[in-house]
């Protein structure tokens, strides 16, 4: 079945400590994105890419970096620089097309915590 | 920019009771609108959509109209289950291929 792969579902992460997160599809989505879910708050936009080695910021972009080197692939790296990481994190895809309104499709998710 | 509003929660029912959740947008030109559901731990989950005016989503026995006259995507069912406790989320997504979230409102049955 495609979908969209996230891991790992929980990570950990140290003072000063760098950490990525994996995000993985298969469902031939050009776009890809990253959202960030605080406790009863929606999400908010961290990065989108809608084709291979180009993305842009999105709202919340300060502390996080991207790379989209292959279609199927669109890790998050949350640097030591975000002060506070705590947060669930959602990657979703979607086909791209002129006049956007495509619906976006979620992995479950990775909960990041400090140490 | 473009914006969703979506009634505050926690919204508490007792089972087959009607649920109602509130959805307002803001948005130029034409977007397309979307309800998507979230259980606990897990990601979100398209519930339903409506690309143009006047265009009812349904799916699982939920509803939504997309009513441009008053920038409104409400979401109904006629009679709620514990099984449809969780979050739901509206949203919109414009020409600009990304996509507007309201805040959540969470629903307990």
């Amino acid at each position: 079945d495609g979908g969209i792969t996230q891991s790992p579902k929980y990570l950990f992460r140290k003072e000063g400590q760098n950490v990525t997160l994996s995000c993985e599809q298969n469902l031939n989505h050009d776009a890809m994105y990253w959202y960030r879910q605080d406790p009863g708050q929606g999400l908010r936009l961290i990065y989108y890419s809608q084709i291979v080695n180009d993305f842009q910021k999105g709202d919340i972009a300060e502390g996080y970096s991207v790379s989209r080197e292959k279609k199927e692939s669109f890790p998050l790296t949350v640097t030591s620089a975000q002060k506070n990481p705590t947060a669930f994190y959602l990657c979703a895809s979607s086909n791209y097309r002129v006049g956007g309104n495509q619906p976006q499709h979620f992995g479950d998710g990775t909960r990041l915590s400090i140490l | 920019g473009d914006s969703v509003t979506q009634m505050e929660g926690p919204v508490t029912l007792s089972e087959e009771a009607f649920l109602t959740i509130n959805c307002t947008y803001t948005a130029t030109g034409y977007p397309s609108l979307f309800w998507y559901v979230q259980y606990p731990g897990e990601g979100l989950q398209l519930l339903l959509k409506a690309t143009k005016a006047d265009d009812k989503g349904s799916n699982k026995g939920f509803e939504a109209t997309y009513r441009k006259e008053t920038t409104s995507f409400h979401l109904e069912k006629g009679s709620v289950q514990v099984s449809d406790s969780a979050v739901y989320f509206c949203a919109l997504s414009g020409g600009r291929n990304d996509m507007r979230f309201g805040a959540g409102t969470r629903l307990t049955v």
